[in-house]
Order: C-alpha cells, then structure tokens, then sequence
C-alpha cells in the first residue's frame, strides 16, 4: 500500500539547520510531485513547499523562501526538506504529501525551535 | 494567493444526525483545464490529514458513502449524512487550482 514515513524531527536551536527526510513506498514515487505542509501546535495546515516529479521545479512559500530546501531522490524513493535559519514560528509538525491532490499524507515528524 | 474561508467553524452534533461545512474561496476555483481542484480533507485527533473528497466531490478510495461534496465557483459544501463517532476531528477544505494551494481554518466537528 502507499506510505510515506518522515523523519529527521528534533529540538533545535533558532538560527541552526535540520533537514526532513520522507521516504516513499508502495507507488511509482518518480512519477508524482511531492509537497511538504506543516502545522504548528493548535493550528491549521500550511503549505511549505513542492517539487516536480522529476525535480525540475520548486516552489516555497513566502514564509521559508530562502531558508528550505524542497530536493529529492527518485533512486532512494525519499524526498527530502533542508531547514535553515530555524525560526520559532518554524515549530511545527511537518508532512509530506503525495501528488497535486495531496492524496496520501504521512504521520509527520515535528520539529521544535527553541532556545 | 487565494483564501478559504469555512463555516462554521465548530459544529456540535448528534450521533446519526447530518453535518454540513460550507468553504468559500476569494476567487473562481475553475481551472483553465476545466477542472475544480477543491478538495476536503479529514483529520481525526492525534492523527495526520487524511484526502476525503477531491474535484468538488470525488470521494478518495475507502470513504464512507455519507460524505459527498457540492459546490461550484466560489462556493462548496461537505456533507456527512448521519454522522458516527469517528468522524470527530477537524475538516479542511483546499484549493489546488491556483498556485500556491491554500487552506480553510478548518472546522472542528464533534459529538453533543
């Protein structure tokens, strides 16, 4: 069946790095774009960032432009989020998301940014 | 960027009893390909999204048939026909027609 599992979450300090990892099965991963949407504590969802099938496009939000990363790799089946520069409103779950329609999401993995 | 705004948002009610959720968007979700890219997602507590309905009101494999979807242009609704206990949780609707996709506040369903 399809899955996606993330990973890579922890504690962090404001201004380091961490990156994301979510790692696909159970589909033709190379065939579908991908998204990474998070959801800080108590609120809604917020759409990060997305990838082509094949890595020729990216796009981010206003919010993380500059600082993440959205990359994959179709030979690992895994797609990937680099944070730089956390932030405290960077605290969130983070979770990736399979094709436009977002039709399969995976558990997510949080990611706290604090001193 | 395109903003989803949903009603209500709490919406207490009774076991087998309906429940319906309105979302209303800032601009014409009419694609250029024809297609509405409006979709509903369920997220039960603790638990991730989950895709319920896509294209205005395609359900996704394996929901329950008392969930449809309605709606066209700037206005959809979400309907559970009589409403079970697992279906407590917070309902978003989403719009991927125009780029960035965007989201509802989401509405919280629960039991009375």
């Amino acid at each position: 069946q399809v899955q996606l599992v993330e990973s890579g979450g922890g504690v962090v300090q404001p201004g380091r790095s961490l990156r994301l990892s979510c790692a696909a099965s159970g589909f033709t991963f190379s065939s579908y774009g991908m998204h990474w949407v998070r959801q800080a504590p108590g609120k809604g969802l917020e759409w990060v960032a997305v990838i082509w099938y094949d890595g020729s496009n990216k796009y981010y939000a206003d919010s993380v432009k500059g600082r993440f990363t959205i990359s994959r790799d179709n030979s690992k089946n895994t797609l990937y989020l680099q944070m730089n520069s956390l932030r405290a409103e960077d605290t969130a779950v983070y979770y990736c998301t399979l094709g436009n329609g977002m039709d399969v999401w995976g558990q997510g993995t949080t990611v706290t940014v604090s001193s | 960027d395109i903003v989803m705004t949903q009603t209500p948002l709490s919406s207490p009610v009774t076991l087998g009893q309906p429940a319906s959720i309105s979302c209303r968007s800032s601009q014409s979700l009419v694609h250029s390909d024809g297609n509405t890219y409006l979709s509903w997602l369920q997220q039960r507590p603790g638990q991730p999204p989950r895709l319920l309905i896509y294209k205005i009101s395609n359900r996704f494999s394996g929901v329950p048939d008392r969930f449809s979807g309605s709606g066209a242009g700037t206005d959809f609704t979400l309907k559970i026909s009589r409403v079970e206990a697992e279906d407590v949780g917070v309902y978003y609707c989403m719009q991927a027609t125009q780029f960035p996709p965007t989201f509802g506040q989401g509405t919280k369903v629960e039991i009375k």
